[in-house]
Formats: structure tokens, sequence, C-alpha cells
């Protein structure tokens, strides 16, 4: 497999239960980050991770917990959610250092819809 | 902060029309460029960028030139197709050590008609 791949596509939860979204990548970078899209509103930057450390938090209430155990994966723990929380999960990936552009590598999305 | 505004939308296009969204940004320093488009039920993809003044991005028939003077990176093109439907996201990012964190704009939705 090549690039970012997130798993699963679409979810379905209640507001009381607990699951996790996957992100994992390819491409031997270093970074790694969340993102938020919602219906009409901008792409929201939610956590970002540099060589396994958390290195941004974007005011994301602690109902979304993340954990990345090694450079490759990412995953975005889901608890006690609200309506609201209904998104796509952006996952994507860049290099670290000298030389990195900025650009971002981004997998296809995990779509939540909360009950 | 940084911020990255570009042309609401929605846009209708017929099938061979040309194409530009506006885009113009506010950022310290010498940040990077992009382009990036998601097609519907997918995540996004980059189309094209430019890394410093007076670059031009060009990917797929797109183009798009950095101006540092007039702070901005309008997406064209000259000869849409439906496939081209999809949503446009300009974007720009510190780059080098500082680099991770992107600043999105609010996405331009295209449609193209046959």
């Amino acid at each position: 497999e090549t690039g970012v791949t997130q798993t699963p596509r679409h979810l379905v939860m209640g507001m009381t239960n607990k699951k996790s979204l996957k992100c994992e990548q390819h491409l031997g970078h270093n970074a790694m980050y969340w993102y938020k899209q919602s219906a009409k509103k901008p792409l929201e930057l939610m956590f970002v991770y540099n060589f396994k450390e958390q290195t941004e938090n974007n005011s994301v209430p602690s109902r979304f917990s993340p954990e990345c155990p090694n450079s490759s994966h990412l995953f975005l723990h889901l608890h006690t959610l609200q309506p609201e929380d209904s998104a796509l999960y952006l996952c994507a990936s860049s290099p670290s250092g000298r030389g990195n552009t900025g650009e971002l590598f981004f997998g296809e999305g995990s779509r939540l819809t909360v009950l | 902060g940084d911020s990255v505004t570009q042309m609401e939308g929605p846009v209708t296009l017929s099938e061979e029309a040309f194409l530009t969204i506006n885009c113009t940004y506010t950022a310290t320093g010498y940040p990077s460029l992009f382009w990036y488009v998601q097609y519907p039920g997918e995540g996004l993809q980059l189309l094209l960028k430019a890394t410093k003044a007076d670059d031009k991005g060009s990917n797929k028939g797109f183009e798009a030139t950095y101006r540092k003077e007039t702070t901005s990176f309008h997406l064209e093109k000259g000869s849409v197709q439906v496939s081209d439907s999809a949503v446009y996201f300009c974007a720009l990012s510190d780059q080098g050590t500082n680099a991770g964190k992107s600043t999105f704009g609010d996405g331009t939705t295209l449609t193209v008609k046959p």
C-alpha cells in the first residue's frame, strides 16, 4: 500500500459509544495531523504530531483523544461525542525538517455521524 | 496570524469555459502556497504548489503564480471539463523546519456542466 490510509471510511456511533479512527502512512513522513471538516465550515486543524510527540492541540475538547505510537500510525479515540461532532475527519502527513515545503498528504477521510 | 481568503462559491461554468478562482493571503515570512482539490467523497489532494515569489505551479491544465507584491495565488484553467467539478482549497504553509500546520481558505465549489 502507498500513501495515507484511513479506517473506517464511515462510522456511525451513539453519544455513549467509544470508537477509534485509524490512520496509517507509508510515505516515510515524520509529521502527522488530524483535521476536522464540517459542512459549511473551514478546515480545522485539531492535532499535530512530530516524531511521535504532540506539538499542537488546537483547543480540542477532551472527548477527542489522539495517540501516535510511531511515525507511521495515528489514532483518534472518540468517547461521549455530541451530534455536532459529526464531520469528515481527515488525517494527513508530511516530511519534517529542512527542505520541507509544507505540502500535506491527505487520506480519504473518515465520515463520522454521531446520533 | 496567517490567513487565506479565497473567492466565495459556488462557481458554475459550462464545459470549455475559462476558470479563475481568486486567492489572497496574509503571512509573515515567505510561505509556500498551495491549491488542493477535493473530489466528492474523497480527501484533499495537492493540485499544484509554488514555494517562492514569481514561481508558477501547474498541473492538469491548472496554473497559479505566486505574486508577492499582491499577496495572491489565483487559480486558472483555460478550458474546464465536467471532471474538474470539485471543491478547491487555497492554502499556505511555512517552509523548512517551521513547516507544519497549514492555513486553508474556506474552499470554492466548482460545478462544470456539459
